[in-house]
């Protein structure tokens, strides 16, 4: 198993810019999550998934947008890029069990200038 | 709040037992205990998690204070490969199973 994959790994845009940052899990997980980590901080979650089509927001989630059209998939989309978003943003996903722990990817480094 | 204290940083020698603290005063009755590590440039890594009674894993130990208001997680010889930062992370659930991370304790390991 591969895991969690996150692409890309690294990204610079200009504000105004949009992207899509991809997520894809391949252990048949429920649930998905985003979480962005600002320097020297905890993780925020952003939005999150209970399953293919279902999508809620987390603590954070203005100015970005997220689908979950398959179990395996939950892209991140910025719309309108501003400063405020750079930051690392990190996917997650986990078995629907009360106690089932978070299994991370390695991130995406977004710097907007 | 749904955060939990921990210590900004700690330090221990190698091959020696660290106890890293959390407080989580606010806790509810069906809240999990999970901790996390991260390491430089890396997603976090669980650690282990609990719910009333101590747990062991082939990672750590968790030590939950019996009003369930604190506990701690032991490493029982530290290797520089431990060197990260540790969350103490409390899962609520709503419609989710959520993580509400804090800023987590730094642990350094000298050799």
């Amino acid at each position: 198993n591969a895991g969690v994959t996150q692409t890309p790994k690294f990204r610079i845009l200009k504000i105004g810019q949009s992207m899509t940052l991809q997520c894809t899990q391949d252990m048949n997980h429920n649930y998905m999550y985003w979480y962005r980590q600002d320097p020297g901080m905890g993780l925020k979650l952003i939005y999150y998934s209970v399953g293919a089509g279902i999508t809620d927001k987390g603590e954070v989630p203005n100015g970005y947008n997220v689908s979950r059209s398959t179990t395996e998939d939950f892209p991140l989309r910025l719309e309108l890029a501003a400063p405020s978003q750079t930051s690392v943003y990190f996917c997650a996903s986990s078995y629907y069990r009360v106690d089932s722990p978070l299994h991370f990817g390695n991130g995406t480094r977004l710097t907007v200038t | 709040d749904a955060k939990t204290t921990q210590p900004n940083s700690m330090e221990s020698n190698e091959e020696e037992p660290v106890h890293l603290p959390c407080n989580h005063s606010t806790i509810s009755g069906t809240d999990y205990i999970h901790w996390y590590r991260q390491l430089p440039s890396q997603g976090p890594e669980y650690v282990i998690h609990g719910l009333t009674s101590n747990v062991n894993n082939r990672m750590a130990s968790l030590a939950i204070a019996e009003d369930r208001k604190s506990s701690t997680l032991i490493l029982h010889r530290a290797t520089l490969r431990d060197a990260a930062v540790y969350y103490c992370i409390r899962l609520i659930i709503q419609g989710a199973q959520k993580l509400v991370f804090g800023q987590g304790t730094r642990l350094t390991i000298n050799p």
